[in-house]
């Protein structure tokens, strides 16, 4: 069974570009989370969608966004990059919350803004 | 204060000892996460808990609700053990679906 798979596994951009990350969760979970493990940083929750829906999203801008494709596939989008956004963006996927299910994560995708 | 505190910080064992790494929490829960992080970046779950204890080969994970404490302890340690290992919480209510996280607890295993 492949695990969740995330892509690109590196991203180099500049200041002000726009940046997208994808996340492909693990055959029949339908929740999706992202999460920013800043350098020095632990972890902080970014976006949890599930069904399709955003059901909740963290203390960040509202330049970071996202969607999930019918698929359950997800994008992760940040707009006007700025240079604290580098960092390693983790997905996860899981059944639905009400199972109380694990986490499955990703290998993350490293951002590095210029 | 953080939500979920992990001690220690870093933790540094010879080959073969018994590790044990604390996690307290100051919100309700609905779940217990330990995860372990090796240096690549990519996160493998080891145990989902919300009561007692389970366990994993040398890996054991205990919970205690009333006192919103976990430990996690790994017997026979050795040096492939070596990684950060992080306490994350599903916080039930406002925050429900996200996990929150400790800091970390970077062991590292001497041969």
């Amino acid at each position: 069974e492949a695990g969740v798979t995330q892509s690109p596994t590196h991203l180099i951009k500049t200041r002000g570009q726009q940046a997208t990350l994808r996340c492909s969760p693990i055959s029949g979970h339908t929740s999706v989370y992202w999460y920013q493990q800043a350098l020095g940083l632990g972890l902080q929750f970014l976006l949890w969608y599930d069904e399709g829906e955003e059901r909740n999203r963290g203390n960040f801008p509202p330049r970071f966004s996202g969607r999930q494709f019918p698929n359950y596939s997800s994008e992760l989008n940040v707009n006007a990059l700025e240079l604290e956004d580098s960092a390693l963006y983790l997905c996860a996927s899981s059944f639905r919350v009400k199972a109380n299910q694990p986490q499955h994560f990703g290998d993350g995708t490293r951002l590095s803004i210029l | 204060k953080n939500e979920v505190e992990q001690s220690p910080q870093n933790l540094t064992a010879q080959e073969g000892e018994f590790i044990t790494i604390n996690c307290s929490y100051s919100v309700g829960i609905s779940a217990l996460h330990w995860l372990q992080q090796h240096p690549g970046g990519g996160i493998v779950s080891l145990f989902m808990l919300s009561s007692g204890k389970k366990k994993h080969g040398r890996l054991i994970a205990t919970i205690n609700i009333q006192e919103k404490h976990s430990s996690l302890h790994i017997t026979a340690s050795h040096p492939r053990d070596s990684a950060v290992y992080i306490c994350a919480v599903e916080n039930y209510g406002g925050s429900q679906g996200n996990l929150i996280f400790g800091k970390g607890t970077k062991l590292s295993v001497k041969p």
